[in-house]
């Protein structure tokens, strides 16, 4: 079976500085690894995927997370917050076959202070 | 332009009474999901089915029941069984092909008075 650790329920950040939300796994084979942005009162929106192919991922609204297998990682980063990029996050990971279940961690509300 | 809608946003219910909560599709997606979501506990499957007319439990089913008549509909009955049900509800589909990745709708709040 597939989880995730996201750590740290709320994560404030300042306008212009760097937001990193991290993001562990487990999983008996080889991952597909997801983040979703989610706004108050809709639903998930992906902003990137790794499926094995380039370690660094790059998604919508400036954010990129780093596959590291050697850490089972897949930390989130954006250089320059925006206040716009105020949100929960969620982690979710699924086997790259077979019963492929997302499982998804308990998310991260990001503030950002202006 | 192709989405996920649910019905009602909001949706009031008194103890003892059975909803519905409505998911319609229109991707051609095989495979659609229920999922719950409750501050701090991030999303927790519900229900899942991947062809008409078959679904499987997922971790949280109690109290909860679906059907799979069409493709492109997957509604969810809360009943009076469920004993914590104001949540926030959201659906999902995708393909069986390729990477897992999941659209979902704006969800449904349903709230027990």
């Amino acid at each position: 079976a597939q989880s995730v650790t996201q750590l740290g329920s709320h994560v404030s950040v300042s306008e212009g500085a760097l937001v990193l939300l991290r993001c562990n796994y487990s999983s008996s084979v080889p991952p597909y690894l997801f983040w979703y942005v989610q706004y108050p009162n809709q639903g998930l929106q992906l902003l990137l995927k790794y499926t094995s192919a380039a370690t660094l991922v790059k998604g919508i609204n400036g954010f990129e997370a780093e596959f590291k297998k050697s850490e089972t990682s897949f930390h989130l980063t954006k250089p320059s917050a925006h206040m716009s990029d105020a949100a929960e996050y969620f982690c979710a990971v699924s086997a790259n076959y077979g019963n492929n279940r997302l499982a998804f961690g308990k998310g991260n509300q990001v503030v950002v202070i202006p | 332009d192709g989405g996920i809608t649910q019905s009602p946003k909001y949706l009031f219910r008194k103890e003892g009474q059975n909803v519905t909560l409505s998911c319609e599709q229109n991707l051609n997606h095989d495979a659609m999901y229920w999922y719950r979501q409750d501050p701090g506990q991030g999303l927790r499957l519900i229900y899942y089915s991947q062809i008409v007319n078959d679904f499987q439990k997922g971790d949280i089913a109690e109290g909860y029941s679906v059907s799979r008549e069409k493709k492109e509909s997957f509604p969810l009955t809360v009943t009076s069984a469920q004993k914590n049900p104001t949540a926030f509800y959201l659906c999902a589909s995708r393909t069986l092909s390729g990477a897992n990745v999941l659209t979902f709708g704006a969800g449904s709040r349903l709230t027990v008075l």
